[in-house]
């Protein structure tokens, strides 16, 4: 059974820093692009991060680029986003996002499973 | 960037109601879209991908149509437990963006 398990979210004042982590198992975690995904109280789904099987290849919402860096550790089959200079506009839940590998373009893919999310709340 | 429409924002229809949900895509994306069904409290269920296919598992009242920029969702006969949130999503490349969503209630 595929699970994604993150952890890592709380309260942080502005301008601090908070670094998520998502536990996978079930799968090849090596074999599958990986994302994070945030929502914040109330609205919309908000692509954060991608990242490549290994790691060649890391992509950022223009909101985040520049502060947050996605990494993973295939050996430890986890995901990581490190989050610096947190706005008040970060608030929300971020899920850690599985990328399927059934007709998929040529650089990405749909999200076939996630996370139950970790909440993250910047206030001060 | 390519900015993905939905339509309506929300809607509210009878228990057997066929309903219907529009994506639309600022430039084509030939099929690389995916449905989304997220119930409060809990994360997004992955539904369609390839705009039209359904993942295994899912009731098959929910079905997907389109290519290159318009794109719909249909529930042929709305159930008490689809009532949730729908988002579309692009994946043909970075940013992964989605739509900003449609409320389905019952009436």
């Amino acid at each position: 059974e595929v699970q994604l398990v993150e952890s890592g979210g709380g309260l942080v004042k502005p301008g601090g820093s908070l670094r998520l982590s998502c536990a996978a198992s079930g799968f090849t975690f090596r074999s599958h692009r990986m994302n994070w995904v945030r929502q914040a109280p109330g609205k919309g789904l908000e692509w954060v991060s991608s990242i490549s099987s290994s790691s060649d290849y890391k992509d950022y919402a223009d909101s985040v680029k520049g502060r947050f860096t996605i990494s993973r550790d295939n050996a430890e089959n986890s995901l990581y986003l490190e989050m610096n200079t947190l706005r008040v506009e970060d608030t929300a839940v971020y899920y850690c996002a599985r990328e399927g590998a059934w007709y998929c373009s040529s650089t990405s893919c749909y999200f076939d499973f996630w996370g139950q999310g970790t909440l993250v709340t910047v206030s001060s | 960037d390519i900015q993905m429409t939905q339509s309506p924002s929300s809607l509210s229809a009878s228990v057997g109601d066929r309903v219907t949900i529009t994506c639309r895509a600022s430039q084509g994306i030939s099929n690389y879209l995916a449905w989304y069904q997220q119930k409060p409290g809990k994360p997004p269920k992955f539904l369609i991908y390839a705009a039209s296919t359904l993942q295994a598992g899912v009731p098959s009242r929910f079905s997907g149509s389109g290519s290159g920029t318009d794109f719909t969702f249909t529930i042929s006969s709305l159930q008490p437990e689809d009532v949730a949130t729908y988002y579309c999503q692009k994946y043909n490349s970075a940013p992964l963006t989605f739509g900003q969503g449609t409320k389905v209630e019952i009436k």
